[in-house]
């Protein structure tokens, strides 16, 4: 039982590259989500998927798409990176909806710099 | 809306020494509060979580939370803390549809 695993651990993109992080888990959940943690701000929810099929805006969308492939994996896409978008990136699982109480589970995050 | 306020970036005890975090809510209603901890390079971890009934909410760790209306707070405490608590924590409020996580506060510990 890996939990929540994420691939890359870590990526350098130069501004305007695209790339995907990889997000699965394995505990049979239905919702998955996707944060962004910089320092000072805490986490902030970039997406979210209730469920297979379903996925909705976070606090900080913009520049990122998402995509629940299956009931276990959960990508986000940067279309067109930026500085900005230097962060590290936590994926999560739960087995409830995102105002629900059940525990999120996460995964150990991805740095991404871009230059 | 709901939010979270954690008015400590950085801690320091020494170890052996008891410890208290805070957490400031804003919400309307009832919220559901969690604690989480991250240790470095990873990613984060429930401690404990409160929904309703006793206030007083134990976690894992040797963890405990109370939840005081009154003041719209739910501190996290420890009596004695150990060199391996060393890590970032957070205070995060469930309502309305949404989880909003605080801050952090650092904890550093003093051998």
């Amino acid at each position: 039982n890996a939990g929540v695993t994420q691939t890359p651990k870590f990526q350098v993109l130069k501004t305007g590259q695209s790339m995907t992080l990889q997000c699965a888990q394995d505990m049979n959940h239905n919702s998955m989500y996707w944060y962004r943690q910089d320092p000072g701000m805490g986490l902030r929810l970039i997406y979210y998927s209730a469920s297979e099929g379903t996925t909705d805006k976070g606090e900080v969308p913009n520049g990122y798409n998402v995509s629940r492939l299956n009931k276990r994996e959960f990508s986000l896409r940067l279309e067109s990176a930026a500085p900005s978008q230097t962060s590290v990136y936590f994926c999560a699982s739960s087995d409830g909806g995102l105002a629900g109480v059940e525990t999120q589970y996460f995964g150990p995050g991805t740095r991404l710099l871009v230059l | 809306a709901q939010s979270v306020t954690q008015p400590d970036i950085h801690i320091t005890v020494s170890e052996g020494a008891s410890l208290e975090l805070r957490c400031n809510y804003s919400y309307g209603a009832t919220p559901y509060l969690f604690w989480y901890v991250q240790s470095p390079g990873q990613g984060l971890q429930l401690l404990l979580k409160y929904f309703s009934g006793d206030t007083l909410v134990q976690g894992i760790k040797g963890f405990e939370a109370e939840f005081k209306r009154s003041q719209s707070s739910f501190n996290l405490r420890k009596p004695s803390v150990h060199w391996s608590d060393a890590a970032e924590y957070f205070c995060a409020v469930v309502g309305d549809d949404k989880i909003i996580f605080g801050k952090g506060t650092r904890l550093h510990i003093l051998p």
